[in-house]
This record gives C-alpha cells, sequence and structure tokens, in this order.
C-alpha cells in the first residue's frame, strides 16, 4: 500500500519561500508509469493542481504558477519536494502530495494522496 | 472560477438515485479522460472513478461514470447516509497545459 506524507513548515511569511516535502513509503518513486504531484485546495474551495516530477527528475508546472514553483527530486529517490516563492495570502491552502498515472505528459487519476497539511501565509 | 463547471450542491434521500454532471469544453473533457474524487471534510480526496467509467479497486458498484462529448457524469444508486460528501471532476486540459478540476459539488443525503 503507497503512502504519502506532507512535511513543512504550516506558517509561512508574506514575500517568503514556502517548502514542502513529501515523504513516499509503501512504493518506489523509481517505478515508471506515476507522475508525483503537488495539489493544493483553498479553503473552502476547490483543487488546483501544482505540478508533477517524475522520477528522472523531470518536472511539469501549472503555467498559472510556473514562474514561482519548483519541484524536486531527493537523490534517495523517497521524498520530492515543492518550492513556491514570493508568496502572499492567496497561497493560503492545504498542499496535498499525490499520485498520478502517467500518459505521455499528463497526469491524471490521482490514487494515493497525502493527509494534506495547511499553510498559512500570514506575517 | 472552475474550469470544469459541477452543479454546488445536490441533495436525495436515502436508497435514491443521484447524479452529479461536470460540463467542460473540447479543450478537456472532449478529449481527455475524466477522473471523480470523492472528499469527506478534513481529509484528501480519494479517487472514485477514473477513465470515465472505471471504479479502483473497492470502490461499490453503487458508483458509476459516464462521459458524453464535453460533459461527464457521476451516478450513485442506493445512497446511504455515508456518501455525504464533496465530489470533484477532473481531467487535463490541453490549452491550459494542466490538469484542472470542477469546483466541487455537496451532495447531501436527507
Amino acid at each position: 500500500q503507497v503512502q504519502l506524507q506532507e512535511s513543512g513548515p504550516g506558517l509561512v511569511k508574506p514575500s517568503q519561500t514556502l517548502s514542502l516535502t513529501c515523504t513516499v513509503s509503501g512504493g518506489s518513486i523509481t517505478s515508471g508509469g506515476y507522475y508525483w504531484n503537488w495539489i493544493r485546495q483553498h479553503p473552502g474551495k476547490g483543487l488546483e493542481w501544482i505540478g508533477f516530477i517524475y522520477y528522472t527528475g523531470t518536472a511539469y508546472y501549472n503555467p498559472s504558477l510556473k514562474s514561482r514553483v519548483t519541484i524536486s527530486l531527493d537523490t534517495s529517490k523517497i521524498h520530492f519536494s515543492l518550492k513556491l516563492t514570493s508568496v502572499t495570502a492567496a497561497d493560503t491552502a492545504v498542499y496535498y502530495c499525490a499520485r498520478g498515472a502517467r500518459f505521455g505528459v499528463v497526469s491524471r487519476d490521482f490514487d494515493y494522496w497525502g493527509q494534506g497539511t495547511l499553510v498559512t501565509v500570514s506575517s | 472560477q472552475s474550469v470544469l463547471t459541477q452543479p454546488p450542491s445536490v441533495s436525495a434521500a436515502p436508497g435514491q438515485k443521484v447524479t452529479i454532471s461536470c460540463s467542460g469544453s473540447s479543450s478537456n473533457i472532449g478529449n481527455n479522460h475524466v477522473s471523480w474524487y470523492q472528499q469527506f471534510p478534513g481529509t484528501a480526496p480519494k479517487l472514485l472513478i477514473y477513465d470515465n467509467d472505471k471504479r479502483p479497486s473497492g470502490i461499490p458498484d453503487r458508483f458509476s461514470g459516464s462521459k458524453s462529448g464535453t460533459s461527464a457524469t457521476l451516478g450513485f444508486t442506493g445512497l446511504q447516509t455515508g456518501d455525504e460528501a464533496d465530489y470533484f471532476c477532473g481531467t487535463w486540459d490541453i490549452s491550459l497545459s494542466a490538469v484542472v478540476f470542477g469546483g466541487g459539488t455537496k451532495l447531501t443525503v436527507l
């Protein structure tokens, strides 16, 4: 059973960088066929896809966030991380990591999710 | 404003049938597979339907999915109070080059 767990600060100051890590267990990031995603949910709102990374290190981002986002893979291939720069209150959300099926450059069918972590942007 | 349009809420009595719609365009639903997610308050979404109409292992056949043109539908039969949750549709949008989701529908079992 694949499990994902997000970790990182729950409070970030405006203009600073949000950094989160997702730890994968019960399965391998290096198994092909999957992209490893970050998805966020603003309070009381819908889901917003942030981007994904493949085990090769190739990453793809939502164009709406691309200028501020970096998703990277730890050399251990057990963790993958999210960095979001220049945050504002609009970045306050629950951040989830999730595994998605890989179809070419498309990630979909998110079958395993972390429990989510609330990140609040406030001074 | 979400790219995919869902009704904010639907309701039905226990044991009844209900459907949730997800409307998109040719750049998303019209040319890609749709997945559906169930989310209880304070928990992560759970994959309910993938590839328009397929159920992951462990998902009861009371849940069904379908797609026609630029719209998709999530169906429930034999509604249970435990089905009360938020439901989201999602797919890839070719024009936006991004995964897009609906705004979510709150299902109330009266």
